[in-house]
């Protein structure tokens, strides 16, 4: 069992919706929880942190975090075409210093 | 410069050769991060330094694999005796200590042909 899982899609949303993606994590103590996108061909881009569970609002943007289920989410409202990237959950858990454990990321298309 | 930079962009590699691959963080960021990233994956976890000490290296594939830091800036992943296995895009990713808020460079793509 990998210990950050997504679902890989593509997730397929039209113009103006909201886009929802989803991430679960290992049972293992955590600390921190972060969304990157990555554009095909570049490197991941940091767009959301969120440290304790509740919702972080951030433009269009919105981090969920539910430690209880091993749980966090990203919304995205008013989605774009220039939102159509994948989007990468990371985690840090507790004592492996800081470095991130990612899943497979999620491909999200936005349609016109 | 204002972000991670990574040199070369691309390296193509003959199997048996050695290649290096550079890391210049951001200024005054002291966590350094090496990943490999295969298509269609998340980047894995390689080895991470705070200043010029290599606090975990667990992530290393094989012994072939070694990275330095040697000033506590700019850091260098080396890979001896390539293998097609090794062909992926490595990324480096610099943070301020005590966070996990990485920043990632462009990469480099390495190819073993």
């Amino acid at each position: 069992q990998k210990e950050v899982e997504q679902n890989s899609g593509p997730l397929s949303v039209p113009e103006g919706a909201i886009a929802s993606l989803n991430c679960t994590y290992s049972d293992r103590v955590s600390q921190s929880f972060f969304w990157y996108r990555q554009y095909s061909g570049k490197s991941p881009e940091l767009i959301m942190s969120i440290y304790s569970n509740g919702d972080k609002e951030d433009g269009r943007f919105t981090a969920q975090l539910n430690k209880a289920s091993q749980y966090v989410s990203l919304l995205i409202r008013d989605s774009q075409p220039s939102d159509s990237a994948t989007y990468l959950c990371a985690v840090v858990f507790t004592g492996g210093g800081n470095k991130l454990t990612f899943g497979t990321g999620t491909q999200l298309k936005v349609e016109l | 410069g204002a972000g991670v930079s990574q040199s070369p962009r691309y390296k193509v590699a003959k199997r048996g050769q050695d290649v290096a691959l550079r890391c210049d963080p951001i200024s005054g960021h002291v966590s350094l991060f090496w990943y490999q990233q295969a298509l269609g994956q998340g980047p894995e976890f390689l080895t991470y330094f705070q200043n010029e000490a290599q606090l975990d290296k667990s992530g290393l594939p094989s012994d072939r694999f070694f990275a330095e830091r040697p000033e506590g800036s700019v850091s260098t992943l080396k890979i001896q005796r390539t293998q097609q296995e090794d062909s992926a895009v490595y990324l480096c990713a610099s943070s301020f200590e005590g966070t996990g808020e990485a920043f990632f460079g462009q990469g480099t793509r390495l190819t073993v042909v």
